[in-house]
């Protein structure tokens, strides 16, 4: 069973642009989060999708907003990026839609100059 | 705010000793995690558990979770340098989804 897959895994962009990342669930996984890894703050919740519609949202402004299609992939967009905004962003898929084991992919980095 | 806070932040050890990290909240959760992950990678998850006492074995790794669901603990008995990596523990509530509000790490170095 192949496992939780994001692209693209390396990104550089500018303050100011915007940014799609996407996450791939493991087959018949039916719930997406998202996870926003720096060194300073960890790791923090950004949001969680289920059955494409959000379920959960973190302490992070609007510029962050996310979906999911109907087969279970989602996409995160930020926008206006900022300096603060360079981080490692990981997906983590779970099978049901109450508290289930979460399986996460390898993440996208993403460096903004 | 749920917070966890885990102990020690950094930990090098010469192979074959033992030791524990600490993951202590004052919020209850409903299950807890432990996940270990590698530079550049995804956590893994390690184990859940989800009753209060409840004591975990995979291996040489065992894994406590506090009586009032607080707190947790992971023991690794004779380290190996595979070991080596950042150890996240990670709270979910009841009702609160998939949400896991995860620990501060604990970065493990086993040295030869």
């Amino acid at each position: 069973k192949a496992g939780v897959t994001q692209t693209p895994r390396y990104l550089i962009k500018t303050r100011g642009q915007q940014v799609t990342l996407s996450c791939s669930p493991i087959s018949g996984h039916r719930s997406v989060s998202w996870y926003q890894q720096t060194p300073g703050q960890g790791l923090q919740f950004l949001f969680e999708y289920f059955s494409e519609t959000q379920r959960n949202k973190g302490n992070f402004p609007g510029r962050f907003s996310g979906r999911q299609f109907s087969n279970s992939r989602s996409e995160m967009n930020v926008s206006t990026l900022e300096l603060g905004d360079s981080a490692l962003y990981l997906c983590a898929s779970t099978l049901g839609g109450g508290y289930n084991e979460q399986f996460f992919g390898p993440g996208t980095r993403l460096t903004v100059l | 705010t749920q917070l966890l806070e885990q102990s020690p932040q950094f930990l090098s050890i010469q192979e074959g000793e033992n030791l524990t990290v600490y993951c202590n909240s004052s919020s209850v959760f409903s299950s807890l995690q432990w996940y270990r992950q590698e530079p550049g990678e995804g956590p893994v998850l390690l184990v859940t558990v989800v009753t209060g006492g409840e004591v975990k074995k995979l291996k040489r790794l065992t894994f406590q979770f506090g009586d009032a669901r607080k707190d947790s603990s992971l023991h690794i008995t004779a380290a190996q340098p595979g070991d080596t990596g950042l150890y996240l523990c990670a709270g979910g509530l009841t009702g609160g989804g998939n949400k896991l509000t995860f620990g501060t790490g604990t970065q493990l170095k086993v040295e030869l």
